[in-house]
This record gives C-alpha cells, sequence and structure tokens, in this order.
C-alpha cells in the first residue's frame, strides 16, 4: 500500500501524559499537513510542512503542540501534557508541490482519560 | 475569510434515488472547492474538485457537483444512490492563492435506506 500511513491508530493515554504520533506520506510528496478532527466535526487545520520546512501552524496548535518532518519525509505531532479536550482524531495528509489535492492517511484516535 | 457551509447535517435517501448534498461557500478569492468522502473507520477520500476549470464536476463512484458562483454552492449530486454510499461527506473550500490551509464543512451524513 503506497498511501499515507498513520500510527497509532488508536492511542489511550491519562491527563497529563505525552504522546507522539507519527505520519508517513506517499513516498514522493513533499507537502505534510496535520489537521485534528473532533466528533460532529469536519477537519481542522493545524499545520503544514514543505519538505522539512514547517511554513504554516493554526492558532489550534498551542505551544503544548510541535510538530517536525526532520529529513522531508515522515513527520511527528507531539502533544505535551495532555489534556482531556486533546481527545480527537489526528488526521495527516501529503500532497504534491502546488497540487491541490491532498490525500489523507487513517488517523489516529486519541483518547485522554 | 473563507468559510463552507453544509446545509444538512444528516440526510436520509432510500435506495436507487437521487443524493443531494448541500454546500455553500464564502471566499474573498476564487476558491478551488473539493467534496470528500469519510467512511467509518477510513480515511478520507476525494470524490472530485473544482479549480476553476469546468463548472459541471464529475467524480469518483458516480458523484458530481456544479460551481455555481452567482449562488456561492458547490452541491454534490447522484442520481441514484447505492447502500455503499453511506458516509459522511466533507465540503472543503481553499484558496486558489498562495494558502495551503483548507476549510472543512462540518459534515453531512448520508443514510440509504435499502
Amino acid at each position: 500500500d503506497t498511501g499515507v500511513s498513520q500510527d497509532p491508530r488508536h492511542k489511550i493515554t491519562k491527563r497529563g501524559q505525552n504522546v507522539t504520533f507519527r505520519c508517513d506520506p506517499i513516498s514522493e510528496h513533499n507537502r505534510l499537513y496535520w489537521y485534528r478532527q473532533t466528533l460532529g466535526q469536519g477537519p481542522e487545520f493545524l499545520t503544514y510542512f514543505q519538505n522539512e520546512a514547517q511554513l504554516e501552524k493554526s492558532r489550534l496548535l498551542s505551544n503544548r503542540f510541535s510538530a517536525e518532518r526532520p529529513k522531508g519525509s515522515f513527520s511527528t505531532l507531539e502533544i505535551q501534557r495532555t489534556e482531556q479536550g486533546d481527545s480527537a482524531m489526528y488526521l495527516c495528509a501529503s500532497s504534491l508541490a502546488q497540487a491541490e489535492t491532498q490525500y489523507f492517511g487513517p488517523g489516529t484516535r486519541l483518547l485522554v482519560l | 475569510a473563507q468559510s463552507v457551509t453544509q446545509l444538512d447535517s444528516h440526510v436520509s435517501v432510500s435506495e436507487g434515488t437521487p443524493v443531494l448534498l448541500r454546500c455553500n461557500y464564502s471566499s474573498s478569492y476564487s476558491p478551488s472547492l473539493f467534496w470528500y468522502v469519510q467512511h467509518p473507520n477510513k480515511g478520507l477520500q476525494l470524490l472530485l474538485k473544482y479549480t476553476s476549470a469546468a463548472t459541471l464536476v464529475k467524480g469518483i463512484n458516480g458523484f458530481e457537483a456544479e460551481f455555481k458562483k452567482s449562488e456561492t454552492s458547490f452541491h454534490l449530486t447522484k442520481p441514484s444512490a447505492h447502500m455503499s454510499d453511506a458516509a459522511e461527506y466533507f465540503c472543503v473550500v481553499r484558496y486558489s492563492g498562495g494558502y495551503q490551509k483548507v476549510t472543512f464543512g462540518t459534515g453531512t451524513k448520508l443514510q440509504v435506506i435499502p
């Protein structure tokens, strides 16, 4: 399967713990995006990378959130000191530069107890 | 600012009847518009996109959408619903210049009754 993959698919953690999610984009795609989707809502943009550079961040991305894409391939999204309000589906997508279409992974569902 | 409104949170149709999922957008610039479908426990899949070419856009699985600038609408239609169409559908708007941010609607859940 050469689509976007995300790991883990599910994560349950206790409030205050740190969690890290990984996204592997489609191999030739140089743009990578993170979104958050809460129950009953559409996905909300968090941040995006072009190659290893993080070019845009949403106001939703508080200082407890950090994303990296060190070699311009896979990306990680870390949430420090998790809160119950962080419970959501975290989606990753990738695209070619100058292309309109973003291809989405299956998501990581986070539950903070 | 860009925004997108999906007028119905739930739509229920009988199998074999037409589907209409409504979407209105607001954008200061010429928008790019998309429809994505999300099946339970699966990733978002692109159905179709409008990027200032033909106003009637055909997508996968028999879906199509028409861009109407005068009505700021991009409604999704299908002539005949199939059971496998039951899913959640998202209308998405994006600026055609510069920004990478896309804005999703709140989604419409389509139920298909046998």
